[in-house]
């Protein structure tokens, strides 16, 4: 099993649709846990940080289940400004490091 | 607060050349991260360090790779002897400690021709 796992999609949805991602990790000891966002070419932008049982920001609200080893992203009423791509992002073990999924490619059409 | 500044933004090398990738991380972070980016991939993870120490350095290829973070001036990223498939975007993050977010610097884009 990957570390952090993402559907690469693309996900194409028209503007005001609200969608979901999940993403799922490997590694039951990652503490912290995060989204990104990236524009193309561009370096990778905090989005959310997820604690615990998750948390909300305007549009968006991230959820995190410890059970089942996933946590998902929430974009309610999309804009076309939306449109990038959004990384799942776990705090590594005793390294410490940061691990990226892959990401998940959305596209919000007008 | 500056954030977290690399440069070169792009930089040219020929097979075989040395390239030296910086990164200077935002005030009152000790933590430094590196990663790969080929076109149409994921961030891919190379090395953690903080001040004076290499902690994490399993994703970095053993030979022609090296990385530092001394006690004064910014992270370096050394390639030596670059081929082709080194061409990628090399990214930098820095973070005030372990377990809580870290902020990008805008890249350094290397070409090897």
């Amino acid at each position: 099993r990957k570390e952090v796992e993402q559907d690469p999609g693309p996900f194409n949805v028209p503007e005001g649709a609200t969608v979901a991602f999940n993403c799922t990790y490997s590694n039951s000891a990652s503490q912290s846990f995060f989204w990104y966002r990236q524009d193309c070419r561009k370096e990778p932008k905090l989005l959310m940080s997820v604690y615990s049982s998750g948390n909300e920001d305007g549009r968006f609200t991230a959820q995190l289940n410890r059970a089942s080893q996933y946590i998902s992203l929430l974009i309610r009423d999309s804009k076309l400004s939306d449109s990038a791509t959004y990384l799942c992002v776990r705090y590594g073990g005793s390294q410490g490091n940061l691990i990226f999924g892959k990401g998940t490619k959305l596209s919000v059409k007008p | 607060n500056a954030g977290v500044m690399q440069n070169p933004r792009h930089l040219v090398r020929r097979r075989g050349q040395e390239a030296r990738l910086r990164c200077s991380p935002m005030k009152g972070h000790s933590h430094v991260y590196w990663y790969r980016q080929l076109p149409e991939e994921g961030l891919k993870f190379m090395v953690y360090l903080q001040k004076e120490n290499i902690i994490d350095e399993s994703g970095m290829p053993k030979e022609r790779f090296s990385a530092e973070f001394p006690k004064e001036g910014p992270s370096i990223l050394r390639i030596q002897q670059v081929v082709r498939g080194d061409s990628a975007a090399y990214f930098c993050a820095s973070s005030p400690r372990q377990n809580t977010e870290a902020f990008f610097g805008q890249g350094t884009r290397l070409t090897v021709v």
